[in-house]
């Protein structure tokens, strides 16, 4: 089957650094996407991996190494308002078909 | 505004009556997709739709179907609702499948069978 896992829960402080791993094992891979999820608010799209290496955006980066079928999301400078669930997301076939989830790693920001 | 709109918000209903929850989005995408979402369970996809009248099974299609008759519209069909069914539910548009494209969620309907 189609897996992809997450840490259940992180926990940082404000200014901090925290890093949310994802692995995956797909039957193919076609890109690593990841989204921020606010408690009872509507998932939105934070960045998208397709090769190996790092892309960053603002404070939020994400790496992939696909031999390791591993990327992980790195938030920097933590903000309170950055306390959220976050997903990885991949394609298993050929894009244009269907968009496997991870179960999400909750993350909290403390001052 | 490019926005997709999902009704009702919020529906309790009964075993057995049928029901739909509508998606329209406003912004000429070709893909759309119906989640649903489970504490401890993350997102799991339904059934997705490539184009008009292109629709594919998801991960969890048992329950349920879907029609796309026109671009803008993707209902999501409950023909007989059970209780194992009650979650709050995510339509999503793009402008392709993939995780290589940025997917534009609904703001969620929040289902109860009982």
């Amino acid at each position: 089957g189609q897996s992809l896992e997450q840490p259940s829960e992180v926990t940082a402080v404000e200014g901090a650094i925290v890093q949310i791993n994802c692995t995956y094992q797909t039957s193919g891979f076609y890109g690593l996407s990841w989204y921020q999820q606010h408690d009872g608010g509507a998932p939105t799209f934070l960045s998208y991996n397709a090769l190996d290496g790092l892309e960053e955006t603002g404070r939020f980066s994400s790496f992939l190494s696909r031999s390791d079928s591993y990327g992980y999301l790195l938030l920097q400078e933590l903000q309170m308002k950055d306390s959220a669930s976050y997903f990885c997301a991949v394609s298993p076939h050929q894009a244009g078909t269907a968009l496997i989830f991870g179960k999400g790693t909750t993350l909290s920001v403390s001052s | 505004e490019a926005q997709v709109t999902q009704n009702p918000r919020y529906l309790i209903t009964v075993t057995g009556k049928k029901l739909t929850v509508t998606c329209s989005q406003n912004m000429n995408h070709e893909y759309m997709s119906w989640y649903r979402q489970d504490p401890g369970l993350g997102l799991r996809q339904i059934y997705y739709s490539m184009n008009v009248e292109v629709t594919d099974k998801g991960d969890v299609p048992e329950g349920y179907k879907v029609s796309r008759k026109e671009k803008r519209n993707f209902p999501l069909i409950l023909e007989s609702p059970s209780p194992n069914q009650t979650s709050l539910y995510f339509c999503a548009s793009s402008s392709g499948g993939g995780a290589g494209y940025e997917q534009y969620f609904g703001p969620g309907t929040r289902l109860t069978v009982t």
